[in-house]
Parts: structure tokens; sequence; C-alpha cells
């Protein structure tokens, strides 16, 4: 599985939109880019995942460059309930076996 | 929906005893996890299992097994339990057949704790 670099972490005002950024230089062409979060003292959630187009779903909205190596996760319209850990992680749909790095810490602030 | 359930939500136990965490998931997932997670670390993999009785060793085995006698069912074994095994315990699965759109649901965690 392929790396990926996010920063530490990021504050945003309540109601405006959180773009939290992925870079992952060393993704393969059929590897996916999927976005989970965590509330504290919960596992994991999944998000959102693409591989090359963008995507939306209720949740978010995901927007992956042309060259495949970085990519950001947006949220609309962030509420307090927003305020968690974002891990974005590659791999190939198929492939059973699936790293974490220390993700994005995101504090939604009223 | 997918439903990932972690036998106990705190667990304390004593250097040297073997530990047992179980996880049960009810999708007929083909592949399911075992992370632990500790603060500046992130999650990090313990094994995986792609089938029934299969496993693979993933980023940090040492320490722990794994069992997997029925397909809802995957067990993390701590043969003799240390205090740097004090941690969150992770559980997810996910789904092979449905292609692309697999991602990993997880269970709430198991917050071990060996004194």
């Amino acid at each position: 599985d392929a790396k990926t670099t996010q920063p530490t972490s990021m504050d945003c005002a309540e109601g405006r939109a959180a773009n939290l950024p992925c870079n992952h230089s060393t993704i393969s062409g059929n590897e996916y880019v999927y976005w989970y979060r965590q509330i504290h003292s919960q596992g994991p959630q999944y998000i959102i995942h693409g591989l090359k187009n963008n995507e939306t779903n209720e949740m978010a909205s995901l927007i992956i460059t042309e060259d495949r190596k970085s990519s950001t996760l947006i949220l609309p319209h962030a509420t307090l309930r927003d305020t968690a850990v974002y891990y974005c992680i590659v791999r190939v749909a198929s492939y059973q076996k699936v790293t974490f790095g220390t993700g994005t810490k995101l504090q939604v602030i009223p | 929906d997918v439903k990932v359930t972690q036998s106990s939500r705190y667990l304390v136990k004593r250097t040297g005893e073997k530990v047992f965490l179980e996880c049960v998931q009810d999708m007929d997932h083909e592949n399911m996890f075992w992370y632990r997670q500790d603060p500046g670390l992130g999650l990090r993999l313990i094994y995986f299992s792609y089938d029934v009785k299969m496993k693979e060793k993933g980023d940090i085995p040492e320490g722990y097994s794994v069992s997997r006698e029925k397909k809802e069912r995957f067990s993390l074994i701590l043969e003799s339990a240390s205090t740097n095994q004090t941690s969150m315990y992770l559980c997810a699965s996910s789904s092979t057949s449905r292609g692309t759109d697999s991602p990993l649901h997880f269970g709430n965690g198991t917050r071990l704790t060996v004194t």
C-alpha cells in the first residue's frame, strides 16, 4: 500500500467548509483513495472513496487531482459533530491489507 | 447496516495472563482485521484474515496470535500479556466480493489495560 501524508491538525469555523488535504505521491494506478474519520471513543467510520473522478455523497466530497498524487476531502458545512480525526488511506479495493497513518485532527470551532 | 461487535469495551488483565479479544461481524464478510491504536502512532495492523483458518501478519504481529475458526468470528490472543500491550484494540471487517466498494467496518474497540 502507498503511504499518505496529512497535516497533524486543522481548525475550521462552524458552518464553513472544511478542506482536508492528503498527499499520496506514490499511488499506483489501481489504488483507490479512501477516507475515514474517528470520533472520540468510537471506531473509525467510512466516509467516501474514489479512483480518479471526483466523488460526492451525503457526508462529503472527494476531489482527486488529475495526476492522482493528492486529494482533498471537503465537508461543505462543518458542524461541531464533525470534530474528529480524519484518515486518508490508499489501497487496491480487493487487496486485504490496509494500513492507516496518524490522520488529521479536525477541530470545529463554534 | 454492518455490525462489528467486540466482546468487551474495557478489560483489565495482569502481566503474564493469556488474553482473548473476540470480534464478531454479521455481514458475511470475507476479510477481518485487528489493529491497535496508541497516542501518536495511529492505527497499526496486527493481523488480518481473508478466509476461515487463513491469517496473515500485519505490521506488528509480535506477541499476538489470531484464530478464525468461523467466518463471522476473529479472535486476537495475547499469549502472555505484557504492560506494553496496554492499548485500544480495534477489529474491522470488509467484503472482497463487492469489488471496488469494499470499505472497512470497525467495531468500537476494546481498551485493554495490563497491570
